[in-house]
């Protein structure tokens, strides 16, 4: 598959922004996506970006896109302790995902 | 909308027995459902994609003999783990896609195998 990267942790405090990245090697991919996995749960889309857009923001979140880099970032804003979860990003290469390892958010209170 | 649907949620099985799991979605027809698996602490992996009355197409180095998989139709796609054995112990997740391509997958629940 394709290489999705991601860094394995991340601490906030509450009430902080979050910031999640991942790099991708595939630059045909058309969409690239944010999952949030609790656990011992499935996967739940968070949002997703279509590769011709540089930004999309959905109430506390933002993405952005670089898509030169084939960087992706997820914006937590005001993050909160029920946000603590494993985000997984996706990139989409010919209607096959291939996820990133996860990052472990910590959001101590 | 857009629910996908998982069944067994968890199973424990006896080494050499076969696995059956479901995967529906319960309010869209799937054009396309998918396979992934992952270990603890582990990314998911795609195994397989399968289309609605087509034989599935599986990933390098997944034994399709292993994991069967049947997409019997639009809504439901089956996974057979043939022969288990402790190291298929996983967490089995499937997904399921509505239409053409740029069509997101959604996610079910995941099965919990555990092989003894």
């Amino acid at each position: 598959g394709e290489d999705v990267e991601q860094s394995l942790f991340l601490s906030v405090r509450e009430g902080d922004s979050s910031v999640i990245n991942c790099t991708y090697t595939d630059s045909s991919s058309t969409y690239l996506y944010w999952y949030k996995q609790e656990p011992g749960a499935g996967l739940q889309l968070l949002t997703y970006i279509f590769s011709n857009m540089d930004m999309k923001q959905d109430q506390r979140l933002t993405v952005l896109l670089n898509k030169k880099d084939k960087h992706l970032s997820l914006r937590i804003a005001d993050t909160q302790t029920g946000d603590s979860a494993i985000y997984f990003c996706a990139e989409d290469n010919f209607n096959k995902f291939y996820f990133g390892s996860g990052t472990k958010l910590n959001v101590k209170p | 909308g857009a629910v996908v649907s998982q069944h067994p949620s968890w199973v424990i099985c006896k080494s050499g027995t076969s696995v059956k799991i479901e995967c529906r979605s319960l309010d869209f027809q799937a054009t396309t459902m998918f396979w992934y698996r992952q270990f603890p602490k582990q990314s998911l992996m795609l195994m397989a994609t399968s289309n609605e009355g087509s034989k599935a197409t599986y990933e390098q180095g997944v034994e399709k003999d292993k994991f069967l998989i049947n997409h019997a139709s639009l809504t439901l796609s089956t996974l057979t783990v043939t022969s288990a054995h402790p190291e298929d112990s996983s967490f089995y997740i499937c997904s399921a896609r509505p239409g053409a391509r740029g069509d997101t997958q959604y996610f079910g629940p995941g099965t919990r195998l555990t092989v003894l």
